[in-house]
């Protein structure tokens, strides 16, 4: 299998605030994970690239400081949206790359979607 | 921003037609991948595609892999409507590590 979870699902936060969101690989070992923005009827933009105990690496535009990614072990990465603003709500979906598998294919968590009030 | 595109950016068919989507770009893909991503979901990998000229099955979904490596296809058979979503297709460069690109999407909806 290769099943990724997500959590929370939504969240709504006050403007300002930080939403700490994690990403799992449930049933294999992750040496890669990816974390995506989608805006509503748009397609999935990467924001980030996480290693196992590296610092992660950042797409041109995305702000490093606002979004902060840990990667700890093979089976977790969290994304924090720090001070949130509106323009930050959006659908954030993490993907997977397995240890020991074909290359290049990720598999998708099921996405949270932050609504910033 | 986006390399690859794709079309239709919709289709609207009736159930047990068959349908075909394509992606295409100006620069060469080493891999192929195809997803669906239903409402509020993430991506599920439907197909994936390694060599110029593949054509992999997937149950009544058919892909293949340009022989220019630009461009790929997708096929769905006999469409019911639980086939209803969004179809992506997304492409690995050789230089781009492991960093899919995707296309825009393809929003297919299946009239009973």
């Amino acid at each position: 299998g290769a099943v990724v979870s997500q959590h929370p699902s939504w969240v709504i936060c006050k403007s300002g605030t930080s939403v700490k969101i994690e990403c799992r690989s449930l049933d294999f070992q992750a040496t890669t994970m990816f974390w995506y923005r989608q805006f509503p009827k748009q397609s999935l933009m990467l924001m980030a690239t996480s290693n196992e105990g590296s610092k992660a690496t950042y797409e041109q535009g995305v702000e490093k400081d606002k979004f902060l990614i840990n990667h700890a072990s093979l089976t977790l990465s969290t994304l924090t949206v720090t001070s949130a603003h509106p323009e930050d709500s959006s659908f954030y979906i993490c993907s997977a790359r397995k240890l020991a598998g074909a290359p290049y294919e990720q598999y998708f968590g099921p996405g949270t979607r932050l609504t910033v009030t | 921003g986006q390399q690859l595109n794709q079309s239709p950016q919709s289709m609207f068919i009736q159930e047990g037609e068959d349908v075909s989507m394509n992606c295409t770009s100006s620069s060469i893909f080493n891999t192929w991948l195809w997803y669906k991503q239903d409402p509020g979901e993430g991506p599920v990998l439907l197909i994936a595609l390694y060599k110029a000229g593949e054509l992999t099955s997937n149950g009544r979904l058919t892909a293949q892999f340009g022989i220019t490596r630009k461009d790929s296809f997708l096929n769905i058979s006999a469409s019911i409507p639980s086939d209803v979503g969004i179809y992506f297709c997304a492409g690995v460069k050789e230089t781009s590590g492991s960093r899919l690109t995707f296309g825009e999407g393809t929003q297919l909806t299946v009239n009973p």
